[in-house]
């Protein structure tokens, strides 16, 4: 089955900077990735996602791309706000399953 | 849109006892339901696929008989914890999409925990 890494397990950053989450898949046949974002006891929300078709995906200061040769893809996030800090999920599909990474806890720094 | 309601939010049991947890899509109709456990700092791992009119799909590891999943209507899916433990003790979580979609919408989440 789907095998989804997530890397770093925890990020600070400074308020204002950029973030960068990493995630890599094992199966080629996936096609859809979204970004999820938790907080504490709510549920996932989703954030940004992107398919297999397309390299790159931008909303306002999140932006997600696609390597689908290398088989990961990456969340971006410019400007950070301290209403940014949450726990953040990648997930990869094939089909209707979805399979999430581990997670990142996000901390941005006032 | 794309709303999904879960029930109860909250919900204390003694060991021995069942559960059930009622997870609905408020504006659409569902023919495919997800449920996940979302143990504390850790992932979702998917339990199961809930088909609406057919029996649900469990991932490996996952007691069928331990975890009932009922999908009668396209708008609805039940998950009951029988003889429920506190190792069941967890947050479950389910999730819809509308026809033709991708995207996931996650109800709200079932925190359990079993004394």
């Amino acid at each position: 089955g789907e095998n989804v890494e997530q890397h770093p397990s925890t990020l600070s950053v400074q308020e204002g900077d950029s973030a960068v989450i990493k995630c890599t898949y094992s199966d080629s046949a996936s096609n859809y990735f979204p970004w999820y974002k938790q907080e504490l006891g709510k549920r996932p929300q989703l954030i940004i996602d992107i398919r297999s078709n397309v390299g790159e995906k931008k909303d306002q200061r999140i932006a997600v791309t696609l390597n689908k040769t290398a088989k990961h893809f990456s969340l971006h996030i410019t400007e950070t706000q301290p209403e940014d800090s949450a726990v953040y999920f990648c997930a990869a599909s094939i089909g209707e399953k979805l399979t999430f990474g581990t997670g990142t806890r996000l901390t941005i720094i006032p | 849109g794309a709303v999904v309601s879960q029930h109860p939010s909250r919900v204390i049991c003694k060991s021995g006892t069942s559960v059930k947890i009622e997870c609905r899509s408020l504006d659409f109709q569902a023919t495919t339901m997800f449920w996940y456990r979302q143990f504390p700092k850790q992932s979702l791992m998917l339990m199961a696929t809930s088909n609406e009119g057919s029996k649900a799909t469990y991932e490996q590891g996952v007691e069928k008989d331990k975890f009932l999943i009922n999908h009668a209507s396209l708008t609805l899916s039940t998950l009951t914890v029988t003889s429920a433990h506190p190792e069941d003790s967890s947050f479950y979580i389910c999730s819809a999409s509308p026809a033709g979609a991708d995207t996931q919408y996650f109800g709200p989440g079932t925190r359990l925990t079993v004394l």
